[in-house]
């Protein structure tokens, strides 16, 4: 069964600081890596994804994550944040056979003046 | 262009009524999922469409939750003898042909009394 960790719930860090949100899934079979971000009051959005390739991966609005096959992590970084990165964070992965994707519970990031 | 639409925004209901959800997806989107989101969770899998193949209804929580697609396009999530438990944000995302990203819609807030 797959499985998806986020550990962290709630992530406060101050404007310009660096911030890393953690996310570990379980699986027996290859898989697709997501984080999505959710901005108050609005859907869903893609911030990046690992398919295949180089393990370290660019998103939109700075950040990155690094796929460890190893640790079977794809944790989510940046080096400075802004107000505006204020959201939730879903770590998410699906199977390379098929359609079902497996989101983990959120992590709740606040970035403060 | 235009993105992937839930109506309505937001739904009030008395405990024991029927509601119906919509969901349209962008246009040739061939995938078609729908999620729910409870407080303090992450994204609960319902139920997976998949151009005209039979749905993934795996994640169904009961049998008065059910969803249909017709023609290939516009998708109805409909929960029936609602219950208080059934208050989350309902959330439906689709994917074009082979891509494995999901473009998400603003989701359905339903309320039970």
């Amino acid at each position: 069964a797959q499985s998806v960790t986020q550990l962290d719930s709630q992530v406060p860090v101050f404007e310009e600081a660096p911030v890393e949100l953690r996310c570990n899934y379980s699986s027996s079979v290859s898989v697709y890596l997501f984080w999505y971000v959710q901005y108050p009051n609005q859907g869903l959005q893609l911030l990046l994804k690992y398919l295949s390739g180089s393990t370290l991966v660019k998103g939109i609005n700075g950040f990155e994550a690094e796929f460890n096959k190893s640790q079977t992590s794809f944790h989510l970084r940046k080096p400075s944040v802004h107000i505006s990165d204020t959201a939730e964070y879903f770590c998410a992965v699906s199977l390379n056979t098929g359609n079902q994707f497996y989101f983990g519970t959120g992590t709740s990031l606040t970035v403060i003046p | 262009g235009a993105g992937v639409s839930q109506s309505p925004s937001n739904k009030v209901t008395e405990k024991g009524k029927d509601v119906e959800l919509r969901c349209d997806p962008i246009s040739g989107h061939t995938a078609l999922y729908w999620y729910r989101q409870s407080l303090g969770q992450g994204l609960e899998f319902l139920i997976y469409f998949q151009g005209n193949s039979a749905p993934d209804k795996s994640g169904l929580p009961s049998d008065r939750f059910s969803a249909e697609r017709t023609g290939g396009s516009v998708s109805t999530l409909t929960i029936q003898r609602t219950q208080q438990e059934d208050s989350a944000v309902y959330l439906c995302a689709s994917s074009p042909p082979g891509q494995e990203t999901q473009y998400f819609g603003p989701g359905t807030r339903l309320l039970v009394l």
